[in-house]
């Protein structure tokens, strides 16, 4: 099973709104991470979780905030977001996480989060 | 840094054999991934490849060249469902995590 689920599959938010992205895996991965996609462009990384530790943060605004509550489960919180923050959020996870040595480390997307903000 | 290059689109037959170049500049090299995204929907992982040659799973096959920073993705018998974004990913050796860099994308179209 290489099933991660998100939820919720759509959201419309206004700027003044806060809201939370949900991202859930049970194939016991050690890095969960949150990426961008703009449409017709590849996605762009955002944050990395490894082993519930945030790794890395790429220069991402204060108004995405990550969290890991436990090893199966990972947040984005969203508050005073900007239109041009529409895109598509994905959640992805692989089995151990970073390092130069771990090359065959896979990465699998859950489904999305299609987010509009007014 | 890294530069990864692939075409845009690329139309082809129902039927055909399709096969989508990757080109890529890393300090240091440390794995390929190929995977393809269905508009809307997220990215599915479809091969890897870390040694130079050839690996076939089923109508995919993708190839490596670490000497030419080159990889290709061979699709066969192509099906209608076969269209959708194919995404090239590298992983750079010199990047003490090893993040992936996504290439832009190439549309396949499958036309009847």
């Amino acid at each position: 099973d290489t099933e991660v689920t998100q939820t919720p599959k759509h959201l419309v938010m206004g700027m003044t709104n806060k809201k939370s992205l949900k991202c859930e895996q049970h194939m016991g991965h050690r890095a969960m991470y949150w990426y961008k996609q703009k449409a017709k462009k590849p996605p762009e990384l955002m944050f990395v979780y490894s082993y519930e530790k945030l790794s890395i943060n790429e220069s991402v605004p204060s108004r995405f905030s990550p969290e890991c509550p436990n090893s199966s489960l990972l947040n984005l919180h969203l508050h005073a977001l900007q239109p041009e923050d529409s895109a598509l959020y994905l959640c992805a996870s692989s089995p151990i996480g970073g390092g130069v040595e771990r090359s065959t480390d896979t990465q699998y997307f859950g489904p999305g989060t299609r987010l509009t903000v007014l | 840094g890294q530069n990864i290059d692939q075409p845009t689109e690329m139309t082809a037959t129902e039927g055909a054999i399709v096969q989508i170049n990757c080109t890529y500049q890393t300090s240091g090299f440390n794995g390929l991934f190929w995977y393809q995204q269905h508009a809307g929907e997220a990215p599915t992982f479809l091969s890897y490849n870390v040694l130079d040659g050839l690996e076939e799973k089923g109508r995919f096959s993708s190839f490596l060249s670490r000497s030419k920073g080159y990889s290709y993705l061979l699709l066969k018998e192509l099906q209608m469902k076969d269209s959708a974004s194919y995404l090239c990913a590298v992983r750079d050796a010199a990047d003490s995590w090893g993040k992936l860099q996504f290439g832009a994308g190439t549309q396949v179209v499958v036309t009847p």
